[in-house]
């Protein structure tokens, strides 16, 4: 099957500094890619969809100037945190569907865990 | 996002077969229904899918209701790797933010030894 990777698997930094993670397709093309945050026990929750070449579009409560994203390609979407908090330590995935496939799947990635102290 | 409902936990045990039920009774006719599962500390996991009819995959099995209100996935024998979060989605048609997920509580499915 497809693969997601991403990159870190975890990180720790310290509050106020930002963190960037990164999401790629390793043998597929991928025209959006979608990023989650998840909070312990709690369910996946959709931040924004990443458009190659264009905007992100973000869920509603989701703040576009800290959580920067970039799709600068058809394999890679990152995610910036800017000036983070200990409240933005989360479990962060990302997931993308191939381009022009008749899949119907999502592929996701294995997660990045963010610890800010 | 039509909504699903899903029990909060269940339980099995090992080399049983699972039934896990999802209603979604404001389905449309275009939604597709979906289910992933999630390991602990892992991304989510494709399953299966249908549209109307009964699916069957090397992992799964879906039963689709008639009037797809409702669905069942099917475990056939779990085993102490199935033991994860699944998640049953609706997800209409369309590429591009129509493929995005929107995820409920899920079912925490214990497999016992």
């Amino acid at each position: 099957g497809a693969v997601v990777s991403q990159h870190p698997s975890w990180v720790i930094c310290k509050s106020g500094t930002s963190v960037k993670i990164e999401c790629r397709s390793l043998d597929f093309q991928a025209t959006t890619m979608f990023w989650y945050r998840q909070f312990p026990k709690q369910s996946l929750m959709l931040m924004a969809t990443s458009n190659e070449g264009s905007k992100a579009t973000y869920e509603q409560g989701v703040e576009k100037d800290k959580f920067l994203i970039n799709h600068a390609s058809l394999t890679l979407s990152t995610l910036t945190v800017t000036s983070a908090h200990p409240e933005d330590s989360s479990f962060y995935i990302c997931s993308a569907h191939p381009t022009g496939t008749p899949y119907n799947e999502q592929f996701f990635g294995p997660g990045t865990r963010l610890t800010v102290l | 996002d039509a909504k699903t409902t899903q029990p909060n936990s269940m339980e099995s045990n090992e080399e049983e077969p699972v039934h896990l039920p999802c209603n979604h009774s404001t389905i449309s006719g275009t939604d597709y229904i979906h289910w992933y599962r999630q390991l602990p500390s892992q991304g989510p996991e494709y399953v299966i899918h249908g549209l109307t009819s009964n699916v069957n995959n090397r992992m799964a099995s879906l039963a689709i209701a008639e009037d797809r209100k409702s669905s069942t996935l099917i475990l056939h024998r779990a085993t102490l790797r199935d033991a994860a979060v699944y998640y049953c989605i609706l997800k209409g048609r369309g590429g591009g933010s129509n493929y995005k997920l929107t995820f409920g509580k899920g079912t925490l499915l214990t497999v016992n030894p």
